[in-house]
């Protein structure tokens, strides 16, 4: 089953927040989060494997709320190259299933 | 690590005839997956290889539709015959077993298929 990601796009500015929500109907054990830039392969940004943990990448953090299902990948203060489709990767074991993805443009 | 690589980048072919798609995925990583991309469909996996032995193919579309593993350092993706519906970016990932870590992906392969 496919997890759901919302929104589908954002547009911001340079320095603006944003917050890309990823929620399945099926138990979650883990959280993959990847971005892809227009004509380039997705690039791991990180991994949650417990209930409530938060990691961090830079300006990039995401949380896992085991209980409800989902994960949130927050992008704090944007920056113009962190445009471009952000996916997330639930799945048992090593086997993952993308959401949608959600565009993100970030401009000056 | 030169990382996960794949041949060719492009293809073009005709329909009806057949497609092979090859990958190197990342030394030391036990798992290797294959996905589809499409504006439609988003990522869909293919197939699921882990230490050279098919796991998953729930995902391969049709019979049209192989994949194989003969060994560590090696895999193909073969359709046969293709169809213009078979257009798409094919990628090739890699993980280290649990693969929590997560993937790596190689750079693609774009078939478009006329």
């Amino acid at each position: 089953q496919q997890p759901v990601q919302s929104p589908q796009a954002v547009i911001l500015r340079e320095g603006e927040d944003a917050v890309i929500n990823c929620s399945s109907s099926k138990a979650l054990y883990s959280v993959h989060w990847y971005r892809q830039k227009h004509g380039e392969a997705p690039v791991f940004l990180m991994i949650l494997l417990k209930g409530g943990e938060q990691k961090g990448h830079d300006k990039i953090s995401a949380s896992f709320n085991e209980k409800k299902q989902q994960s949130s990948l927050y992008l704090t203060a944007s920056q113009l190259s962190y445009s471009g489709t952000y996916f997330c990767g639930t799945g048992a074991g090593n086997m993952l299933t993308f959401g949608g993805g959600t565009r993100l443009m970030v401009k000056p | 690590d030169a990382g996960v690589i794949q041949s060719p980048r492009h293809e073009v072919t005709e329909m009806g005839q057949e497609v092979t798609l090859r990958c190197k995925p990342i030394s030391g990583h036990n798992s290797l997956f294959w996905y589809r991309q499409t504006m439609m469909r988003g990522l869909e996996l293919l197939i699921y290889f882990n230490n050279n032995v098919p796991i998953d193919d729930s995902g391969m579309p049709e019979d049209r539709f192989s994949a194989k593993m003969p060994n560590a350092s090696f895999s193909t993706l073969k359709i046969q015959p293709s169809e213009p519906r078979d257009s798409a970016v094919y990628f090739c990932a890699s993980s280290p077993v649990g693969g929590n870590r997560g993937y790596t992906f190689g750079s693609g392969t774009r078939l478009t298929v006329v």
